[in-house]
């Protein structure tokens, strides 16, 4: 596999399930990113991990939590989410966070 | 803080006809400067990026783009377009100093060919 996978790439859950989005990058990158992609609004920077520590957390609630074991993977662990929650999730990489960022197809992700 | 403005969500334009999707900018500080295109079910990739020198960038795909400080613009254009060109277009800005850290999306232009 090449690039940045992620799964699933759709994804069902009520408001009181637990799940997580994964994904993996095969590019030797050192950065990694969670963005949301909501319909009419601008790409939303969510997290990023540089050398696995979190450098960024744009005031995202509590119930997205990233978790980056290490350089190649980057987990979003969701919990209790909302119907508003409801968008695609886009997890990038880069080789630095100066660098340009290579992009995953999205989980697509619907809360009931 | 940076904004990054996209006037048309979506343009139409017939095939082989010329195309220009514009893209503003504010920023207190030096920006890089960027266009990315996501194709229908995929996700964004790079489509060409102003960091420094010749004002004038170009994709390899027939795009072209211009940095105009004056305006604070990046319009994006290209010449001839074809049916393959149908995607999602994209300008981003980011400080130079932070990079990706504080970088900033437009809300898209959506460009439709019509054959």
């Amino acid at each position: 596999e090449t690039g940045v996978t992620q799964t699933p790439r759709h994804l069902v859950m009520g408001m009181t399930n637990k799940k997580s989005l994964k994904c993996e990058q095969h590019l030797g990158h050192n950065a990694m990113y969670w963005y949301k992609q909501s319909a009419k609004k601008p790409l939303e920077l969510m997290f990023v991990y540089n050398f696995k520590e979190q450098t960024e957390n744009n005031s995202v609630p509590s119930r997205f939590s990233p978790e980056c074991p290490n350089s190649s993977h980057l987990f979003l662990h969701l919990h209790t989410l909302q119907p508003e929650d409801s968008a695609l999730y886009l997890c990038a990489s880069s080789q630095s966070v100066l660098g340009e960022l290579f992009f995953g197809e999205g989980s697509r992700l619907t809360v009931l | 803080a940076q904004s990054v403005t996209q006037l048309d969500s979506q343009v139409p334009v017939f095939e082989e006809a010329p195309v220009e999707l514009r893209c503003n900018y504010s920023s207190s500080v030096s920006v890089y400067l960027f266009w990315y295109v996501q194709y229908p079910n995929q996700g964004l990739q790079l489509l060409l990026k102003y960091l420094s020198g010749s004002t004038l960038v170009e994709s390899i795909n027939g795009f072209e783009a211009e940095f105009n400080k004056s305006q604070t613009s990046f319009h994006l254009r290209k010449p001839s377009v074809h049916i393959s060109d149908t995607a999602e277009y994209f300008c981003a800005v980011s400080d130079i100093n932070f990079g990706n850290e504080k970088l900033t999306f437009g809300t898209g232009t959506r460009l439709t060919i019509i054959p």
